[in-house]
């Protein structure tokens, strides 16, 4: 099983859209987890932390559940600058700080 | 606000030559990553280094090599270019903190690499 599972998608959806994306992570003691925003040919970057009370940024909200292990992201009145492939990532202090970054999941917004 | 630069950010190789990927940050971030992204594919990680002359395997480090000599740089050395390494290459660097503190990674702008 892999540390950090994303559903790879694509997901594709018309403007306007919520879209939900959930990812799994192995190690009970994850401490700290993001989501990051990847476009084509570009480096990811951080779209949001995930707290635990779960946070809420524009269009955006993250839920944090421990109990399951998962992470989620929301993305509500999608729009066509929301395509993109959109990373989870989760920070693990295993003796040292350990990033992993699951393998993305493909969004297409459409017009 | 440099953040995270890496050059050179396309380079064209012939099967067995050498060369180095340079990767500098200048926000004196302990922790520094080297990231290989093959088309259409998540990130793996090369080497990863916990401060200045330390650094440790990731999962895909063969055929690479790492250095750390000052907290700043990172530099990723290519030895007998392969094929097989073609691929986008990104240096990232973060701090250490706790939750609040964002432990953001930050990303370079990435580096082409072909080898043919």
């Amino acid at each position: 099983r892999k540390e950090v599972e994303q559903d790879p998608g694509p997901f594709n959806v018309p403007e306007g859209a919520t879209v939900a994306f959930n990812c799994t992570y192995s190690n009970s003691a994850s401490q700290s987890f993001f989501w990051y925003r990847q476009d084509c040919r570009k480096e990811p970057k951080l779209l949001m932390s995930v707290y635990s009370s779960g946070n809420e940024d524009g269009r955006f909200t993250a839920q944090l559940n421990r109990a399951s292990q998962y992470i989620s992201l929301l993305i509500r009145d999608s729009k066509l600058s929301d395509s993109a492939t959109y990373l989870c990532v989760v920070i693990t202090n295993t003796g040292g700080f350990k990033t992993i970054f699951g393998a993305g999941t493909r969004l297409f917004v459409k017009a | 606000n440099a953040g995270v630069t890496q050059t050179p950010k396309f380079r064209i190789l012939k099967i067995g030559q050498s060369m180095t990927l340079q990767c500098a940050q200048d926000m004196n971030h302990n922790y520094m990553y080297w990231y290989r992204q093959d088309p259409g594919m998540g990130l793996k990680l090369i080497y990863y280094s916990v401060g200045a002359g330390i650094t440790d395997k990731g999962e895909v480090p063969n055929g690479y090599n790492v250095s750390r000599s000052t907290t700043e740089d990172f530099p990723l050395r290519l030895e007998l270019a392969a094929p097989s390494q073609t691929s986008v290459y990104f240096c990232a660097s973060r701090t250490v903190g706790t939750a609040a503190s964002g432990n953001t990674i930050y990303f370079g702008e990435g580096s082409w690499l072909t080898v043919v």
